[in-house]
């Protein structure tokens, strides 16, 4: 059975660019959750996808978007990148039934660095 | 608004000591709450889900409790190793679909 996978790993980037997080969902799970990590904090809930829709958004500006794909898959993208964007990006996905809210099982994490 | 606490930040233990370590959630309409661990620079590894209706879960060396009416959740270690170093994060699941996170504690077992 394959994990959560991410890419890339680590990426460097500076402000004002944009950028894209991919993430494969575990096999079997259709819902995959996107969290940021700053430094020496819990992860924060950016937003969740089912069914290739958002289902559920936490408090981020509309410049952090997401896609899901008919196989499951996610894309992050965050647009106007800002310093305190540099945080680690964990991806999570859950299996079905759609759940209130269903297992998290996460990704090692994209580790995003603005200059 | 859900708020999630972890006490302590940090514990540091010699080998073979059992261990708690301890959870508190403000809203106890919660669906679930997960125990995770998080190894420097790593994502995080679900350790243990405890759902709603029940009290607790074991795994292994782990076993976690949950009390809704007091909004507090407790991970017990049993026998640490110095392999159990790591930060131990719970998160608690209510009905928006989020899991809301405590800061973690950042274990250190002392070979």
């Amino acid at each position: 059975e394959t994990g959560v996978t991410q890419s890339p790993t680590h990426l460097i980037k500076t402000r004002g660019q944009q950028v894209t997080l991919r993430c494969s969902s575990q096999s079997g799970h259709n819902t995959v959750s996107w969290y940021q990590q700053a430094l020496g904090q819990g992860p924060q809930f950016i937003f969740q996808y089912y069914r290739e829709e958002e289902n559920g958004r936490g408090n981020f500006p509309p410049r952090f978007s997401g896609l899901q794909f008919p196989n499951y898959s996610s894309e992050l993208n965050v647009n106007a990148l800002e310093l305190d964007d540099s945080a680690l990006y964990l991806c999570a996905s859950s299996p079905p039934p759609l759940g209130s809210p269903g297992e998290l099982f996460f990704g090692e994490g994209s580790r995003l660095t603005v200059l | 608004k859900q708020e999630v606490t972890q006490i302590p930040a940090a514990l540091s233990v010699p080998e073979g000591e059992n261990l708690v370590l301890n959870c508190s959630f403000t809203d106890s309409a919660i669906y679930n709450l997960q125990w995770f661990r998080q190894d420097p620079g790593k994502g995080l590894t679900s350790l243990l889900l405890i759902q709603s209706s029940q009290r607790e879960q074991t795994s292994g060396r782990l076993n976690a409790s949950l009390d809704k009416s007091s909004g507090r959740s407790t991970l017990y270690i049993a026998a640490s190793q110095p392999g159990d170093s790591a930060t131990y994060l719970c998160a608690a699941g209510g009905g928006t679909y989020k899991y809301i996170f405590g800061t973690g504690t950042r274990l250190k077992v002392l070979a």
